[in-house]
């Protein structure tokens, strides 16, 4: 089974409000991403990263950031959270040169 | 421009029955092919892969079959059980992991007991 965790599992708040979507991995592995999905819909990659200080965006426009500091750590900031950010988020991760990805729980996140 | 294209978006199977998700591609560069399997509440997880260079691969009740001239490829779930009922992804990749995961927009199953 895979080690990766993912806090808050749901959160609710408030318009305009600052979040950081946790994230972390205990395997060692080098590259990691963010995937955001609606409930039963396809996985859109928002960012993702090959490594320490390493950040790409993804196939879908996001206003959220991320950053990696270390290895194991791979979190999502949101600046000022709006309805439109609804919705379910997915870590996942992987080694650099293998293709299988492990998915974390996910964060489902509400902003009222 | 999606460059996976999954169907159906849904499907209702009975128990015991065969469960079948087709997915078809553009992109030749890819070679590799995986379909996860997602439930309620939780992270998608790998459940088969394959790559180009094989036409079907087993694992229990879990085919994967490959057509490479008509880029397409499907999941196979033989003697469907309730416990099959998931959301199923398919996706694809290249340039051996270094590239990301293109994903299919799903097909959520339903076996009725």
């Amino acid at each position: 089974e895979a080690d990766i965790y993912q806090t808050p599992r749901y959160l609710v708040i408030g318009t305009g409000k600052k979040i950081t979507l946790e994230c972390s991995q205990t395997m060692g592995h080098d590259k990691m991403y963010w995937y955001q999905q609606d409930p039963g819909m396809e996985l859109h990659l928002i960012h993702y990263s090959y490594g320490v200080n390493s950040t790409e965006k993804g196939d879908l426009s996001s206003e959220s950031t991320v950053s990696r500091i270390r290895t194991e750590h791979f979190p999502l900031t949101l600046e000022s959270a709006r309805p439109s950010h609804t919705s379910q988020y997915l870590c996942a991760s992987s080694e650099v040169s293998t293709y299988e990805q492990y998915f974390g729980p996910g964060t489902r996140l509400t902003v009222t | 421009q999606q460059q996976v294209k999954q169907s159906p978006q849904s499907l209702i199977v009975q128990k015991g029955g065969i469960s079948i998700i087709n997915c078809a591609y553009e992109n030749t560069a890819f070679d590799y092919f995986p379909w996860y399997q997602q439930f309620p509440g939780k992270g998608p997880a790998l459940l088969i892969a394959i790559r180009p260079d094989v036409s079907e691969k087993k694992e229990g009740r879990f085919t994967i079959s490959f057509n490479k001239s008509a880029k397409q490829f499907s999941l196979h779930i033989m003697d469907s059980q309730p416990g099959d009922s998931a959301t199923y992804f398919c996706a694809a990749s290249m340039n051996s992991g270094y590239s990301t995961l293109t994903f299919g927009k799903g097909t959520m199953l339903l076996v009725s007991p």
